[in-house]
């Protein structure tokens, strides 16, 4: 059975760090391509971010509202993705799902991420 | 404002079929496969249709995809009250180099 475990959520302070974890299981991850996608209170799916596999060079692609700000990154030999997201605002404030693969197959349940003063 | 454009609710009988229509443009849409996602209330997004047209394993046959130059349409047919969902259409932005979601579609079984 996959498994997507998010967390790490929490409220924070507009200008503050953050950093999101998702352990995945039943499934290999080490050549599965990972996304973040979040969805703030009330609104629809925006994707942040994705990571491909080593095979696929491991590199990274991310959205114009958070380039600069959030990195991706992963530990395959924990089975982890990770978000790092720097310089927060409150337009950040959203649940941020983790995914996997190019079509979104499997999702995460979920880490809520407040920013507030 | 999404680059994908779904109409924001649709609703049928339980028992109709209903269409769910994803307008985009040749550097989505037109040139790219597109995925839908069910989301029902409460809950995470999950995976209905992939490239277009096919179902992950264990999604009824209720549910299709299909995709005419920059517009795709998602079809659920033998509509029941459990499908009561938001449903978004997505797709690669090769422009934009970014995966691109609809703005979503609140379906309503009456």
């Amino acid at each position: 059975e996959v498994r997507l475990v998010e967390s790490g959520g929490g409220l924070v302070r507009p200008g503050e760090s953050l950093r999101l974890s998702c352990a995945g299981s039943g499934f290999t991850f080490k050549t599965t391509w990972m996304n973040w996608v979040r969805q703030a209170p009330g609104k629809g799916l925006e994707w942040v971010g994705r990571i491909k596999d080593k095979s696929d060079g491991g590199t990274t692609d991310y959205a114009a509202s958070v380039k600069g700000r959030f990195t991706i990154s992963r530990d395959d030999s924990k089975g982890t993705l990770y978000l790092q997201m720097s310089g927060l605002k409150s337009e950040d404030t959203a649940m941020y799902y983790c995914s996997t693969s190019r079509h979104f197959w499997w999702w995460g349940q979920g880490t809520l991420v407040t920013v507030s003063s | 404002q999404s680059v994908l454009t779904q109409p924001p609710s649709v609703s049928a009988a339980p028992g109709q079929k209903v269409s769910i229509s994803c307008s985009g443009s040749s550097s989505n849409i037109g040139n790219n496969y597109v995925s839908w996602y069910q989301q029902l209330p409460g809950t995470a997004p999950k995976l209905l249709i992939y490239e277009n047209n096919k179902r992950p394993s264990g999604i009824p046959d209720r549910f299709s995809g299909s995709k005419s130059g920059t517009s795709a349409t998602l079809g659920i047919t033998g509509l029941q009250t459990g499908d009561e969902a938001d449903y978004y259409c997505g797709a690669w932005d090769s422009s934009l180099s970014a995966w691109v979601f609809g703005g979503g579609t609140k379906l309503t079984v009456l």
